[in-house]
């Protein structure tokens, strides 16, 4: 079974700083890649995802992130971070299989909380 | 288009109560999932259903019932609520597929159980 890491527990950036959050995955074979973020008291949106080709995703409100197979890893980035991004921040994967059921689910990492002082 | 909606929002309950949440989608998607969110562990998967009738275990699935009798319902049942299901449940969506689809979250639900 596949797993995520978000070894960056809590993240406290300027306004202006650049922004770079881990994410590591576990799986030996093909994986959808997924950055969710979650603004307080409100549910979870799909800032970017990554299914194949150009390793450089763009996504919402400025944020990227690179798939690099070789490392296992997904980080997501910002060059200039805004006090709005103060959010939390969720990786995650699904791997892909020959079968149709089952290679549905996503496995979320635990999280970054990402607090943007002015 | 109102799109996946969680009710209730806020819920407090006492232990060995039953409790349901509800959950409803209006996008006829075929996959829907509960997940609960605690600090420290991030979203963890309860149950899941790739079509009407059709469900199956998550991570953690030990005290939570699901039933799907019609598509657009994914109602999650605590049978007999204990203090360590107090937490933020979420629903979500997707498109059925080959590959998933990002999936569509609710608004979810602050359960409490005293």
């Amino acid at each position: 079974a596949q797993s995520v890491s978000q070894h960056n527990h809590h993240v406290i950036l300027s306004e202006a700083a650049s922004l770079e959050l881990g994410c590591n995955y576990s799986y030996g074979g093909t994986v959808n890649l997924f950055w969710y973020v979650q603004y307080p008291g409100q549910h979870l949106q799909l800032l970017l995802k990554y299914f194949s080709g150009d390793p450089l995703v763009k996504g919402i409100k400025g944020f990227e992130a690179e798939f690099i197979k070789s490392k296992f890893s997904f980080n997501l980035r910002k060059p200039s971070v805004q006090w709005s991004d103060t959010a939390e921040y969720f990786c995650a994967v699904n791997a892909r299989g020959r079968t149709n059921f089952g290679n549905e689910k996503l496995t979320f990492g635990t999280g970054t909380r990402l607090t943007i002082i002015p | 288009d109102a799109g996946i909606t969680q009710s209730p929002r806020y819920k407090i309950t006492e232990t060995g109560r039953q409790v349901t949440l509800m959950c409803h989608q209006t996008w006829s998607h075929s996959y829907m999932f509960w997940y609960r969110q605690d600090l420290g562990h991030g979203l963890r998967l309860i149950y899941y259903s790739a079509a009407a009738d059709i469900t199956d275990k998550g991570e953690v699935p030990d005290g939570y019932v699901v039933s799907r009798s019609k598509t657009e319902n994914f109602p999650l049942t605590l049978e007999s609520a204990t203090r360590s299901q107090t937490s933020v449940y979420f629903c979500a969506s997707s498109t059925s597929g080959r590959w998933v689809r990002e999936q569509f979250f609710g608004p979810g639900t602050r359960l409490t159980v005293l």
